[in-house]
């Protein structure tokens, strides 16, 4: 049982680059998040898919585009990359009925 | 943007110590407290799934409570340990259609030998 799956660990970016960040889950959960880590700043939450064919923003949505591809996979696309959005991006998926979250093992993003 | 607070940002304590730690958030619309311990370059794992009123859970040496007419929950640590160093994250999510699952910034523990 993998659990969240967090694809990839590490990325460099050069300004203006765009990637995507992809998450999977393999626990049935409705609800997925992607969170970025910034020093002093806790998790804050980029945006959120309460289910399946849903998308929400959270906090701090700009620059960032979102897919829930289907139930399992959640995946966030930088378009075009700032120094700005250097940071440490964590998925989560909640479970049903507590909204407890499992967390993947989160991407360390530099963006040059 | 919901509002989560932790206090205090950072703590030192000695070996033995006991300490505890607050989680504020908003009294309106509460679904769930959650508390999740942090250790360095790792992810965030639960402690603590909280959802009634004076609701008080245990696990070890580390307990909380809830109060969610006053919107706040402690998380206590009794007989700190080394490997109790991490921080502490608090969790709220509202329900009542807002799936929005809001983080504080963490409570950083370091427990000196």
């Amino acid at each position: 049982n993998a659990g969240v799956t967090q694809t990839p660990k590490f990325q460099v970016l050069k300004t203006g680059q765009s990637m995507t960040l992809q998450c999977a889950q393999d626990m049935n959960h409705n609800s997925m998040y992607w969170y970025r880590q910034d020093p002093g700043m806790g998790l804050r939450l980029i945006y959120y898919s309460a289910s399946e064919g849903t998308t929400d923003k959270g906090e701090v949505p700009n620059g960032y585009n979102v897919s829930r591809l289907n139930k399992r996979e959640f995946s966030l696309r930088l378009e075009s990359a700032a120094p700005s959005q250097t940071s440490v991006y964590f998925c989560a998926s909640t479970e049903t009925v507590s909204f407890e979250a499992f967390f993947g093992q989160g991407t360390r993003l530099t963006v040059v | 943007i919901l509002n989560v607070e932790q206090s205090p940002q950072s703590l030192h304590v000695q070996e033995g110590d006991s300490t505890n730690f607050t989680c504020s958030f908003p009294s309106s619309n509460f679904y769930a407290l959650h508390w999740y311990r942090w250790e360095t370059a790792k992810s965030p794992e639960a402690l603590f799934v909280m959802t009634l009123n004076g609701d008080e859970k245990k696990k070890g040496r580390i307990s909380a409570t809830l109060n969610t007419k006053e919107g706040y929950s402690y998380l206590y640590i009794k007989g700190s340990q080394p490997e109790d160093s991490a921080t502490y994250l608090c969790a709220f999510y509202p329900g009542a259609g807002s799936y929005q699952l809001t983080f504080g910034k963490g409570t950083k523990l370091s427990v000196i030998p």
